[in-house]
């Protein structure tokens, strides 16, 4: 299988834990997105990485949030001291190098759903 | 700002018939991309379709097309012959283009919830 994956695919923790979630990307693409989804809503956007490089990060992402992509390869999203709020799906998406038009499409892995306790 | 707007929160449709789920958008730049995607209740994002500001055609992949009305700011999903395994959430997006830099971030409409009816 080639696609994007994600682990774990769920993830219970208690308030104040700290979780980390890990994205595998289509492995010639060298941009890497992840998003948040809350019940009944679209994706929206937290963060994007070109290679190593984090390029743009959204007000959503609190202080408590923090992505990093060490080797431009796999990425990491870590949430310190969860809040019940944080109780989401976490989708990671890749794309490959822009070129404009179809080419930048971004291809979603499975998700990590959280639950916060 | 960007935004996408999707009406209908849900619709139904008989198998084998065609149906249109509507997406409207707002942006003042020039340039954008519009994608379709689906969501079944297992919660992977799977893409549909694409069409781009300057395509001249509607974009087409097999069962899927784009009805893309650019005065209209309309970029709606005709689904044809509907199947069972069509049943699921449907979302529309927009890429948004930063000058500075494109980041190429979707911004995604609330989702139309589309149940296939035998």
């Amino acid at each position: 299988d080639t696609g994007v994956s994600q682990d774990p695919r769920h993830k219970i923790t208690k308030r104040g834990q700290n979780v980390t979630f890990r994205c595998d990307p289509i492995s010639e693409h060298n941009r890497l997105y992840w998003y948040r989804q809350t019940l009944g809503q679209g994706p929206e956007f937290l963060t994007y990485f070109q290679n190593e490089a984090q390029l743009e990060k959204s007000r959503l992402l609190s202080d408590r949030f923090s992505a990093e992509r060490p080797k431009g390869s796999f990425s990491t999203l870590e949430i310190q001291r969860t809040e019940q709020g944080d109780s989401a799906m976490y989708l990671c998406a890749s794309s490959p190098r822009g070129g404009g038009g179809g080419t930048d499409t971004q291809y979603f892995g499975p998700g990590t759903r959280l639950t916060v306790l | 700002a960007q935004k996408i707007t999707q009406t209908q929160p849900g619709m139904f449709v008989q198998e084998k018939e065609a149906v249109t789920l509507d997406c409207t958008y707002d942006t003042s730049d020039p340039s954008y991309g519009l994608f379709w995607y689906k969501q079944p209740s297992s919660g992977e994002m799977i893409f549909l379709i694409y069409q781009g500001s300057y395509d001249q055609q509607n974009a087409t992949e097999g069962r899927y097309s784009l009805n893309f009305q650019k005065a209209r700011k309309s970029a709606n999903l005709v689904i044809s012959a509907s199947q069972l395994g069509d049943s699921a959430m449907y979302f529309c997006a927009m890429r948004e283009v930063n000058y500075g830099g494109a980041t190429n971030k979707l911004i995604f409409g609330t989702g139309t919830l589309l149940a296939v009816q035998p």
